[in-house]
């Protein structure tokens, strides 16, 4: 159980393109995932939380007019990239929490994504 | 702010041994901690949790330890196999938000047959 499926595992694209990456919780609900951005052999840095429903929270130092959240339902939410440039590229990873989960719970991960801008 | 340190960037060991993998943390008083398993290229799965009024967890052949006076959470995979063979992530529950993970930079585990 708790499964979370992330699309798409791989994505090349050129400057100055959207693009939009999908966190889908497979068989369970989710109100809150996260989004986290992992450079290589370096930790996940949380870069946002994303409650259903309601506005994502940013960590500070993420741009929001950037990096654009929507939790529209208790099973997906997307991290689109607006405008991507070469220093956007890195390894997207979202993970979710289930819905009445205690805060001491585990995330549950996607197998992330991983993004590179030509 | 929160600072979470990692022993080292690789521990290679022998099949059979037990690998010992630390966790410090400095700035703060977590409530839990977690423990990780990532492989290249793959999201992180979870392995054990720790609360901060316990001092040992087991599963498996797997155990962590959480010394709050220290400050240090040990990993430890006994018996290991090649297939143990990842990067292991220590986490805390973030200061601002206990919903929130803030993740060690992880220790390569090499597992040599």
């Amino acid at each position: 159980g708790a499964v979370v499926s992330q699309h798409p595992s791989r994505v090349i694209c050129k400057s100055g393109t959207s693009v939009k990456i999908e966190c889908r919780s497979l068989d369970f609900q989710a109100t809150t995932m996260f989004w986290y951005r992992q450079f290589p052999k370096k930790s996940l840095m949380l870069m946002a939380t994303s409650n259903e429903g309601s506005k994502a929270t940013y960590e500070q130092g993420v741009e929001k007019d950037k990096f654009l959240i929507n939790h529209a339902s208790l099973t997906l939410s997307t991290l689109t990239v607006t405008s991507a440039h070469p220093e956007d590229s890195s390894f997207y990873i979202c993970s979710a929490k289930a819905a009445g989960a205690y805060s001491n719970q585990p995330q549950h991960f996607g197998d992330g994504t991983r993004l590179s801008i030509l | 702010s929160q600072k979470i340190e990692q022993n080292s960037e690789a521990l290679n060991i022998q099949e059979g041994k037990t690998a010992t993998l630390t966790c410090n943390y400095t700035n703060y008083s977590p409530a839990y901690l977690q423990w990780y398993r990532q492989d290249p290229g793959r999201g992180p799965v979870f392995l054990l949790l720790i609360r901060e009024n316990e001092k040992e967890k087991r599963k498996e052949r797997l155990k962590v330890t959480f010394d709050t006076t220290l400050k240090q959470s040990l990993f430890h995979i006994t018996a290991s196999q090649p297939a143990d063979s990842a990067t292991y992530l220590c986490a805390l529950d973030g200061v601002d938000s206990s919903y929130k993970l803030i993740f060690g930079s992880g220790t390569r585990l090499l597992v040599r047959p």
